[in-house]
């Protein structure tokens, strides 16, 4: 089975200010994590992925994300939050196993940033 | 590349009838999947398609049912429809050499 939290519902931020989403997971296995946003009636739009290598992953739009595998953690980061990051964000797991494409999705996390 | 497209955008149907919603991958790309999101249960994973073969389905009764043709376009279907079928469905597509899904815009399902 594969799982993940996204622990808070909503996170508010100034604008400039460090973003941080955060994301634990479960798998079994090792893991393929992504991050997705979604905008009001939208679909949702690929950010980064982990796959393997390095932890720490860049992504679009300035975000980045640090892989744990002691904490099974995967936390969206942005240096310097802007309005227009505002939005609904989710994190993702699915196990590396061929012929696996399903994708398990946190709750998401609702980020406000406050011009 | 043209991104994943779905049609229709929106939909409202009544409890009791069935509806079919489709879903066209991105060129080359031939794994296609299909979500459905409320905002109760979120994100949960219905099933996927590849090579007109369907690879992994999720807990879903038998109303929901899916397919996928030789040109990788697929579609879902579903029927009996009631009310709690009302979310939205998103399709998501990608490659053997990628390992990301990239989905489409979603279809706005409404059960009346």
């Amino acid at each position: 089975a594969q799982s993940v939290a996204q622990p808070e519902d909503q996170v508010n931020v100034a604008e400039g200010n460090p973003l941080t989403v955060k994301c634990t997971y479960s798998v079994s296995g090792n893991p393929y994590l992504f991050w997705y946003v979604q905008y009001p009636n939208r679909g949702l739009q690929f950010l980064l992925k982990y796959i393997t290598g390095d932890n720490l992953v860049k992504g679009s739009y300035g975000f980045e994300a640090e892989f744990n595998k002691s904490q099974t953690s995967f936390h969206l980061k942005k240096p310097s939050a802007l309005v227009s990051d505002s939005a609904l964000y989710f994190c993702a797991v699915r196990a590396v196993q061929y012929g696996n494409n399903r994708l398990a999705f946190g709750k998401g996390n609702q980020v406000v940033v406050i011009p | 590349k043209a991104g994943v497209t779905q049609t229709p955008r929106y939909l409202i149907k009544t409890r009791g009838q069935q509806v079919t919603l489709s879903c066209s991958p991105i060129s080359g790309h031939r794994s296609v999947s299909w979500y459905q999101q409320t905002p109760g249960q979120g994100l949960q994973f219905l099933f996927e398609y590849f090579s007109e073969t369907q690879r992994n389905k999720g807990n879903f009764p038998g109303r929901f049912s899916g397919r996928q043709f030789s040109n990788s376009r697929s579609e879902m279907n579903v029927s009996t429809l009631e009310l709690g079928d009302s979310a939205l469905y998103l399709c998501a597509s990608s490659s053997t050499v990628t390992d990301t899904q990239y989905f489409g815009p979603g279809t706005r399902l409404t059960v009346l």
